[in-house]
C-alpha cells in the first residue's frame, strides 16, 4: 500500500527560528494536506494543496506541493511556543477505487524552546 | 458551528472485554470516518461511511470491530472483544464533499482507549 514517510521525526529549535519538514510517498498523489495535532485532539487541517507546484500560506506557515507530486513541503517561520505539537501529511492518491481515501504520514514532533 | 463531537474521552477495559464509541458528525456532513491513531503512528482509516452506506471497510478487522451509521447522522464503533493491541486513539472525522479531490476532513478530539 502506498506508504507515507516524514522527516525529520522530531525536531528541536530555538522560538523565533524558521522549521522545516517533508513528506515523500511511494506513489503519485493529487491532494497534499498538511495537520497540526495537539496532545489530547485530533489533527486540525492547516493547509490544502491541490496541484503540482502550488505554493500556499496560512499566516507564518508555507507548504508545496511537489513537482513530481511525490512529496510536499511545510515551513514555519518565526516559530512560537503554540507550535508545538505533531505535523502530519495526508495524502490522497489517484486512480484507485478509493481515490479518496487519505493516507496519513507518520508525523514530525516539534518542540519549542525559549 | 459545533465541530465533530466524539465521547468518551477514555476508557480503560480489560482484554476480551467489549467497548463502544459514539461520534456526531458536524452538521450536515455526509461523510464520517473513523480512524485509528496507535502511539507514534498516523491515523490509520478503519472505515468510512456515505450518509448510512459503507464505502471503504477494506481496513477494518471484521472478526472484531463493527460500526453502524444506522441514520446517516450519529456513529458508533464497537470493538468485541478487545485486544491488547487494541490501545489507540480512535479519531472520528467528517467531511461535507462527496468523494472527490478537495474533500476536507474535520476530527474530533477522540477517545483514547487503554486495553489492560
Amino acid at each position: 500500500g502506498q506508504q507515507l514517510n516524514q522527516s525529520p521525526q522530531s525536531m528541536f529549535i530555538q522560538e523565533g527560528e524558521d522549521v522545516s519538514m517533508n513528506c515523500t510517498s511511494s506513489s503519485i498523489f493529487n491532494t497534499w494536506l498538511w495537520y497540526k495535532q495537539d496532545p489530547g485532539e485530533g489533527p486540525v487541517l492547516l493547509i490544502a494543496l491541490y496541484k503540482a507546484g502550488e505554493l500556499t500560506s496560512n499566516g507564518r506557515l508555507t507548504a508545496q506541493f511537489g513537482i513530481t507530486r511525490k512529496d510536499s513541503f511545510l515551513n514555519i517561520s518565526a516559530s512560537i511556543p503554540s507550535d508545538v505539537g505533531i505535523y502530519f501529511c495526508a495524502g490522497r492518491g489517484i486512480n484507485t477505487g478509493t481515490a479518496s481515501k487519505l493516507t496519513f504520514g507518520t508525523g514530525t514532533r516539534l518542540q519549542v524552546t525559549l | 458551528e459545533a465541530g465533530v463531537a466524539q465521547s468518551p474521552r477514555y476508557k480503560i477495559i480489560e482484554k476480551r472485554q467489549s467497548v463502544a464509541f459514539w461520534c456526531n458528525p458536524i452538521s450536515g456532513h455526509a461523510t464520517l470516518y473513523w480512524y485509528q491513531q496507535i502511539l507514534g503512528q498516523g491515523p490509520k482509516l478503519l472505515i468510512q461511511f456515505q450518509n448510512n452506506g459503507v464505502v471503504d471497510d477494506s481496513q477494518l478487522p471484521k472478526d472484531r470491530f463493527s460500526a453502524e451509521r444506522l441514520k446517516g447522522v450519529d456513529s458508533t464503533l464497537k470493538i468485541q472483544p478487545a485486544k491488547l493491541e487494541d490501545s489507540a486513539v480512535y479519531l472520528c472525522a467528517s467531511s461535507s464533499a462527496l468523494q472527490g479531490y478537495n474533500e476536507k476532513l474535520f476530527f474530533g478530539s477522540g477517545t483514547q482507549l487503554s486495553v489492560l
